[in-house]
C-alpha cells in the first residue's frame, strides 16, 4: 500500500497566482480530508468528501479555495488567486468510514511570496 | 464549544529518559481518541487509539492512557530515542450537531537530545 500521495511536495509562487494542489488516497478509502497546518493555528480541517461527494467545506477560508473530486482516486485543492496568507503546510487524508482513521499524506509545502 | 488542550507546548529530554504529555478534552459525546506522532516535514502518523472503555494502550515504548470520567489523556514515552523527537499530537472524535468530528489538539513538540 503505497499511503496517501500527493504532489507537489513543494510549491513556490507568486502572490495572484493559481495553485493547484493533488491527492490519491489509499485505494478503498471512502473519506478524503483536506487539512492545513500552520505554526499558529495547528491542523485545520478544510473540506471533506465522502465517496466523491463534498460533506462539509466550512472550513474554507474564502471563495479563493476550492476543491474537486472527480473520482475515488483523485482530488484537488485549487487557490486562486493566491495570497502571502495561505502560505502553509497543506496535507491530504483519507480513512476508510469516517470514523475508521485518519491516514495522512506527506503534506504540500506552499510558499505565497 | 468542544476543544482539545496540550501540555506542555514543548518539551525537551535527554536520551534515555521518560517522558509525559497531556491531552485535556471537553469534547462531547466523545467517540475515540488518538494519539499521532508528527515527524518534521512529514504527515501525522497514528500511534495509539482508545475507546471509552480503555485505559491504556502500548504501541512498543509508547503508553496512552485515558480517563473518560476526568477527560483526560496522557502519552507516556518510556526510555527515550533521538528518533522520538517530534511532535505528538492527540486528536478526539465524536458526533457534534449529529455529525462526526475529529477534534484536533496543536500538539507537543518534543526534543531529545543525546
Amino acid at each position: 500500500d503505497a499511503g496517501v500521495i500527493q504532489s507537489p511536495r513543494h510549491e513556490v509562487t507568486e502572490m495572484g497566482q493559481e495553485v493547484t494542489l493533488r491527492c490519491k488516497p489509499i485505494s478503498g478509502h471512502d473519506y478524503l480530508f483536506w487539512y492545513r497546518q500552520t505554526m499558529m493555528r495547528g491542523l485545520e480541517l478544510l473540506i471533506y468528501f465522502n465517496n466523491n461527494v463534498p460533506i462539509d467545506d466550512s472550513g474554507m477560508p474564502e471563495d479563493r479555495f476550492s476543491a474537486k473530486m472527480p473520482n475515488a482516486s483523485f482530488s484537488t485543492l485549487k487557490i486562486q488567486p493566491s495570497e502571502p496568507r495561505d502560505s502553509a503546510v497543506y496535507f491530504c487524508a483519507s480513512s476508510l468510514g469516517l470514523a475508521g482513521g485518519l491516514n495522512f499524506g506527506p503534506g504540500t509545502r506552499l510558499t505565497v511570496l | 464549544k468542544n476543544q482539545v488542550e496540550q501540555s506542555p507546548q514543548s518539551l525537551i529530554i535527554l536520551e534515555g529518559k521518560n517522558c509525559t504529555l497531556q491531552c485535556n478534552y471537553t469534547v462531547s459525546p466523545f467517540s475515540n481518541l488518538r494519539w499521532y506522532k508528527q515527524d518534521t516535514g512529514r504527515g501525522p502518523v497514528s500511534l495509539t487509539i482508545m475507546t471509552f472503555s480503555e485505559n491504556t494502550k502500548s504501541n512498543g515504548r509508547y503508553t496512552a492512557t485515558l480517563d473518560a470520567d476526568t477527560k483526560q489523556s496522557s502519552l507516556h514515552i518510556t526510555a527515550s530515542q533521538l528518533s522520538d523527537s517530534a511532535s505528538y499530537i492527540c486528536v478526539v472524535s465524536g458526533t457534534t450537531s449529529g455529525t462526526y468530528k475529529y477534534i484536533f489538539g496543536t500538539g507537543t513538540r518534543l526534543k531529545v537530545l543525546a
